[in-house]
């Protein structure tokens, strides 16, 4: 997903915030998504935001949306060790075809 | 609806042999996508079906690629002449039309040429 990056790896200690970060170049896509994927396993969609709003609060995540920035974030309150994954945002083109980031990976110590 | 099934989760080939790869979509999704997702890297779009037509095919998509899904419910992917670069997770995805709130993806198909 050259049009759409994210950092490599992000390491939290349990019951610390992560903030995961996306810039993307598409300014026309109406929702931006953020997935999890666990080891060896498909893509779970984890939460997602409208174009038209700044945050979405979603018990633990927080998503926020800086549309002048192109700039995506994903805050998880509370870190737990089962969010170890690697986690990718999205934006969807014409066709709702996803273009994916590269992936954080998100590696939490007990 | 156990959600998007994927068959079979691994499969090993020789290079140069042909594999065919199945996605099942949930039942009342119309819109049926497949990915590329090599080691490290996000998954990559290769094509997308609403209901039977193929609507859109990526550059990555090259001839010895073929994907159908003849009567709009579930989808085949096809790799003939397999290369070591075809190796990858083949990941499928539905929806329904756009606006939908996200994909539901499968747990993909790893595909190893030796």
């Amino acid at each position: 997903g050259e049009d759409v990056e994210q950092s490599l790896f992000l390491s939290v200690r349990e019951g610390d915030s992560s903030v995961i970060n996306c810039t993307y170049t598409d300014s026309s896509s109406t929702y931006l998504y953020w997935y999890k994927q666990e080891p060896g396993a498909g893509l779970q969609l984890l939460t997602y935001i409208f174009s038209n709003m700044d945050m979405k609060q979603d018990q633990r995540l927080t998503v926020l949306l800086n549309k002048k920035d192109k700039h995506l974030s994903l805050r998880i309150a509370d870190t737990q060790t089962g969010d170890s994954a690697i986690y990718f945002c999205a934006d969807p083109r014409a066709g709702n075809m996803l273009t994916f980031g590269g992936g954080t990976r998100l590696m939490v110590k007990p | 609806d156990t959600g998007v099934s994927q068959d079979p989760r691994h499969k090993i080939t020789k290079r140069g042999q042909n594999v065919t790869f199945r996605c099942d979509p949930i039942s009342e999704h119309n819109r049926l996508y497949w990915y590329r997702q090599t080691l490290g890297q996000g998954p990559e779009f290769l094509t997308y079906f609403q209901n039977e037509a193929q609507l859109e095919k990526s550059r990555l998509l090259s001839d010895r690629f073929s994907a159908e899904r003849p009567k709009g419910s579930f989808s085949t992917l096809e790799i003939q002449r397999t290369e070591q670069g075809d190796s990858a997770m083949y990941l499928c995805a539905s929806s329904l039309d756009y606006g939908d709130y996200g994909y539901t993806f499968g747990s993909g198909t790893r595909l190893t040429v030796v």
